[in-house]
C-alpha cells in the first residue's frame, strides 16, 4: 500500500529556520517532490529529490533518504510570505503520478 | 509560462445533476490530472490521463468519469452529483518524462457546491 505522514501544523517566527518532515511508503518510488500552496491559491512546485542528499534552492532546501523513506523541507530566513501549506508528494512510477497527503500548515509569526 | 485554465472558479449544482468540469492546458503536456481537495484530507487523485483517450483511475474514482478527446483538454464528469462531492477540484498537467521529473502545474481550482 501507500502512506504519507507529515506534521499537520508548524509555527515559527520571522527569520527562523523550520524543518518539515515527511515519511512515506509507496511502491515503485522514483522521487519526492515538495509543493507550496497559499490559502486560496494553486499548489506550486518547490523542489524534487530523486537521489539521497540535500538539494538547495535559495532559502529552501530539501533532503531525501531513500533507505529510510524519509525526506524534509528546510526553510531558512523565514518570511511572512512563507505562511502556506506545504505538501510532500512521493512519485510512484514512471507516469509521474504524485501522491499528496494532507500537508503541513506553516504559520510564520512576526 | 505554463497556463492551466479551469473553466469555472465557482459552481453550484443540484443533487442528481450531471456536472462537467473543464480543464485546458497550453504547454502540450501529455499528462493531465484531476484532484479534489478537502479540509483535513488534503489532495486526493481522482483520475489521470497520460495521453489522448487514455485514462487511469486514481485513489477515489467512484462517482466520477473523465474524457480526454484532445491533448490540451481534460474533462471531469460527475454523472449524478451528490452532496459529498462538494469540494475544491484541482486540475494539473505535466510532461510524461519517464525517469526524469516534470513538475505538476495546477489550475486555480473550481469550488463546486452540490445542494
Amino acid at each position: 500500500g501507500q502512506s504519507l505522514e507529515q506534521p499537520s501544523e508548524v509555527t515559527a517566527v520571522e527569520g527562523a529556520i523550520v524543518q518539515i518532515n515527511c515519511t512515506y511508503q509507496t511502491s515503485g518510488f522514483y522521487g519526492l517532490s515538495w509543493y507550496q500552496q497559499h490559502d486560496g491559491g494553486a499548489p506550486t512546485f518547490l523542489s524534487y529529490n530523486a537521489l539521497d542528499g540535500l538539494e538547495e534552492t535559495g532559502r529552501f532546501s530539501s533532503f531525501l533518504s531513500r533507505s529510510d523513506s524519509y525526506g524534509y523541507l528546510l526553510l531558512q530566513e523565514l518570511q511572512m510570505k512563507d505562511s502556506a501549506s506545504y505538501f510532500c508528494a512521493p512519485r510512484g512510477g514512471a507516469t509521474n503520478k504524485l501522491i499528496f497527503g494532507t500537508g503541513t500548515l506553516l504559520a510564520v509569526q512576526p | 509560462d505554463v497556463k492551466v485554465t479551469q473553466s469555472s472558479r465557482y459552481l453550484v449544482k443540484r443533487t442528481g445533476e450531471k456536472v462537467f468540469l473543464e480543464c485546458v492546458q497550453d504547454m502540450d503536456h501529455e499528462n493531465m490530472f484531476w484532484y479534489r481537495q478537502d479540509p483535513g484530507l488534503g489532495l486526493r487523485l481522482i483520475y489521470f490521463s497520460y495521453d489522448v483517450k487514455m485514462k487511469e483511475k486514481g485513489d477515489i474514482p467512484e462517482g466520477y468519469s473523465v474524457s480526454r478527446e484532445k491533448k490540451e483538454r481534460f474533462s471531469l464528469i460527475l454523472e449524478s452529483a451528490s452532496t459529498n462531492q462538494t469540494s475544491m477540484y484541482l486540475c494539473a498537467s505535466s510532461f510524461k518524462t519517464g525517469g526524469y521529473n516534470s513538475p505538476l502545474h495546477f489550475g486555480n481550482g473550481t469550488r463546486l457546491t452540490v445542494t
